[in-house]
């Protein structure tokens, strides 16, 4: 079975700074199917990234991905507080959805 | 407006049953895969299982494989989780969510585009 590791477990940044968080597939898979989320205390996940490296409508252009094989990242420039949250990668299979264990970022 | 809208969980005893729905609205439910994840206090994200638009095909979570069982309804716009044999480690908050697909160029993205707010689970004796 698939298994995505995230690094780094916890971070702290200022406003301002550019920050990339990763995304490790234990093996290959499909840029198609790796997306990523954001989670904020209390709410529901949002979707940031799909495929990758596609940005849904209302998404701001701050938020980007890139990566494929087995090596994701996602990365945030121009840090504010509002994105304070925890970022999840997710492996979306036909037969198996998959999360990684999530990245814990605060702005402050 | 697109909404997810989970009911029915709430406290029971290792070894019951609670089944919890999903109310969709705002968008063609039955052209949609849906899921349910869930999320222990204090976790991370886990999926749970997901179904297809039509019923055709469901997918379970090794760790709910034979327990739990999903459903829809598409006249009613309504998903379905029925969870059964309940145990500790299944206390979480339950969401609903949309499966999102998208073709730019010719390339197909997925994800998970719309979510619930969430129904709470705790298994407690």
């Amino acid at each position: 079975e698939i298994v995505l590791t995230q690094s780094p477990g916890t971070l702290s940044l200022s406003p301002g700074e550019r920050e990339t968080l990763s995304c490790r597939a234990s093996q290959s898979v499909s840029s198609s199917y790796l997306a990523w989320y954001q989670q904020k205390p209390g709410q529901a996940p949002r979707l940031l990234i799909a495929g990758a490296s596609s940005r849904p409508t209302g998404i701001p252009d701050r938020f980007s991905g890139s990566g494929s094989g087995t090596d994701f990242t996602l990365t945030i420039s121009r840090l504010e507080p509002e994105d304070s949250a925890v970022y999840y990668c997710q492996y979306y299979g036909s037969s198996v959805i998959i999360f990684g264990q999530g990245t814990r970022l605060e702005i402050k | 407006q697109v909404q997810l809208v989970e009911s029915g969980g709430g406290l029971v005893k290792p070894g019951g049953s609670l089944r919890l729905s999903c109310a969709a609205s705002g968008f063609t439910f039955s052209d949609y895969y849906m899921s349910w994840i869930r999320q222990a206090p204090g976790k991370g994200l886990e999926w749970v299982s997901k179904i297809s638009s039509l019923s055709t095909y469901t997918k379970y979570a090794d760790s709910v494989k034979g327990r739990f069982t999903i459903s829809r309804d598409n006249a009613k716009n309504s998903l379905f989780l029925q969870i059964n044999s309940l145990r500790a480690e299944d206390t979480a908050v339950y969401y609903c969510a949309r499966e999102y697909n998208a073709v730019v160029d010719g390339a197909s993205f997925y994800g998970m585009d719309v979510w619930g707010q969430g129904t709470t689970v705790t298994v407690s004796s």
